[in-house]
């Protein structure tokens, strides 16, 4: 089972450029999120979906936009990158099957603006 | 702001020891409460959960939860080199609510 797939791995974006990080679920999970991680300041949540077709501004949202046409995919959209956006991005989803919510996450997605 | 504090380390201990892993919350009012364990270069595992007050083991993995002093701890007994690591504390603070906030992570280092 291939569960969340992220693309790309790694990338280097100029500065003002925009660019979509993709992510894929296969488990069938309603919930996805996205989270940024910096040295020093943990897992920072961008934007969440807890189901298609809804979306919502988690703590970090500006300079990010977000859509969820479907279950399955949740790209992740920097419409004019900074470098203050260079960081490693997760992607991460959940069931709302019993009362945790517990998350599972991608392989990350490494972004260096300049 | 609801915080989740963790001791960023590193914290080492010798091989085949007990490794303690302390996090503490701000919303006394939290729900449910996660371990995860982060190899450098690598994306959070989830190694653990934990919902109600007191232990819950799973292997060498022991989470304890203590939500009137607010705080969750996870015990790594037999410490192992492999489990040398960053160790994620996530709280979801109400139910319903489904976005974790974490904490920055313990660095755990066993020696061999």
């Amino acid at each position: 089972t291939a569960g969340i797939t992220q693309a790309p791995t790694s990338q280097i974006l100029a500065a003002g450029r925009s660019m979509t990080l993709r992510c894929t679920q296969d488990m069938r999970h309603n919930a996805m999120y996205w989270y940024r991680q910096d040295l020093g300041l943990g897992l920072r949540l961008i934007h969440y979906s807890n189901t298609a077709g809804t979306t919502g501004k988690g703590e970090v949202p500006d300079g990010y936009s977000v859509s969820r046409a479907n279950t399955d995919d949740f790209p992740l959209t920097l419409a004019s990158a900074v470098p203050s956006q260079t960081s490693v991005y997760f992607c991460a989803s959940s069931s709302d099957q019993g009362a945790g919510n517990e998350q599972f996450f991608g392989p990350g997605t490494r972004l260096t603006v300049l | 702001q609801k915080e989740v504090e963790q001791n960023s380390g590193p914290l080492s201990v010798p091989e085949g020891a007990i490794a303690s892993l302390n996090c503490t919350y701000s919303d006394r009012g939290s729900q449910s409460f996660f371990w995860y364990r982060q190899y450098s270069g690598k994306s959070p595992e989830l190694i653990m959960s934990i919902y109600s007050n007191g232990d819950k083991e799973d292997g060498r993995f022991t989470a304890q939860l203590n939500k009137a002093s607010q705080y969750v701890s996870l015990l790594i007994r037999d410490s192992q080199p492999s489990d040398s690591a960053t160790y994620l504390c996530a709280v979801n603070w109400a139910a319903g609510r489904r976005a974790l906030t974490f904490g920055s992570g313990t660095r755990l280092q066993v020696q061999p």
